[in-house]
């Protein structure tokens, strides 16, 4: 298995909703990321995971908070969202240390209400 | 992290070759250079990566300057598929560190 699988791929919540986004790898990768991707622009880090600990937060709201119950799971808990944070969320795994690649899900694209 | 310069936009024709440059002047001696490219609608996907030789794989090629301070991808012969933005990262070797996203080239290959 060779890929980052995320659900769901869409996604339509209100600003009062409480919604969970998923991500899943079986690669053995120990380091995974939260990016988001608003229209026209590169992706920007959210978190980082690394062995299973957050171990970069780049000053992300608290209205998103990030899960790794094992190693193969990544989740973003989303809770009352500003219409602005309608994106694309993707999320990513990688072996440790810079010389690894990447390997990037498809993504969600969440449309807040 | 140390920043990459890259065109905003450039064509090819299609089943011509493609040179991507990417200036990274102030790239330091653990820094490995990674190209990803991002389809429409689809997360970015790995094209490849080196640190001091050329590298080459089943996508594409990477030649990096003596001097590591510019590198250029090397798409071989495009094709309408290859038609994406292309992102240049320096990656540290120092730690787990993250891939910073520049603006990137939007390649558009010309039938």
């Amino acid at each position: 298995d060779t890929e980052v699988t995320q659900t769901p791929k869409h996604l339509v919540m209100g600003m009062t909703n409480k919604k969970s986004l998923k991500c899943e790898q079986h690669m053995g990768h120990r380091a995974m990321y939260w990016y988001k991707q608003k229209a026209k622009k590169p992706p920007e880090l959210m978190f980082v995971y690394s062995y299973e600990k957050l171990s970069i937060n780049e000053s992300v709201p608290s209205r998103f908070s990030p899960e790794c119950p094992n190693s193969s799971l990544l989740n973003l808990h989303l809770h009352a969202l500003q219409p602005e944070d309608s994106a694309l969320y993707l999320c990513a795994s990688s072996q440790t240390g810079a010389g690894y690649g990447y390997t990037f899900g498809s993504g969600t694209r969440l449309t807040v209400v | 992290d140390a920043k990459t310069t890259q065109p905003n936009s450039m064509e090819s024709n299609e089943e011509e070759p493609v040179h991507l440059p990417c200036n990274h002047s102030t790239i330091s001696g653990t820094d490995y250079i990674h190209w990803y490219r991002q389809l429409p609608s689809q997360g970015p996907e790995y094209v490849i990566h080196g640190l001091t030789s050329n590298v080459n794989n089943r996508m594409a090629s990477l030649a990096i300057a003596e001097d590591r301070k510019s590198s250029t991808l090397i798409l071989h012969r495009a094709t309408l598929r290859d038609a994406a933005v292309y992102y240049c990262i320096l990656r540290d070797t120092g730690s787990a560190r993250q891939l910073t996203f520049g603006s990137g080239t939007q390649l558009t290959v010309l039938p």
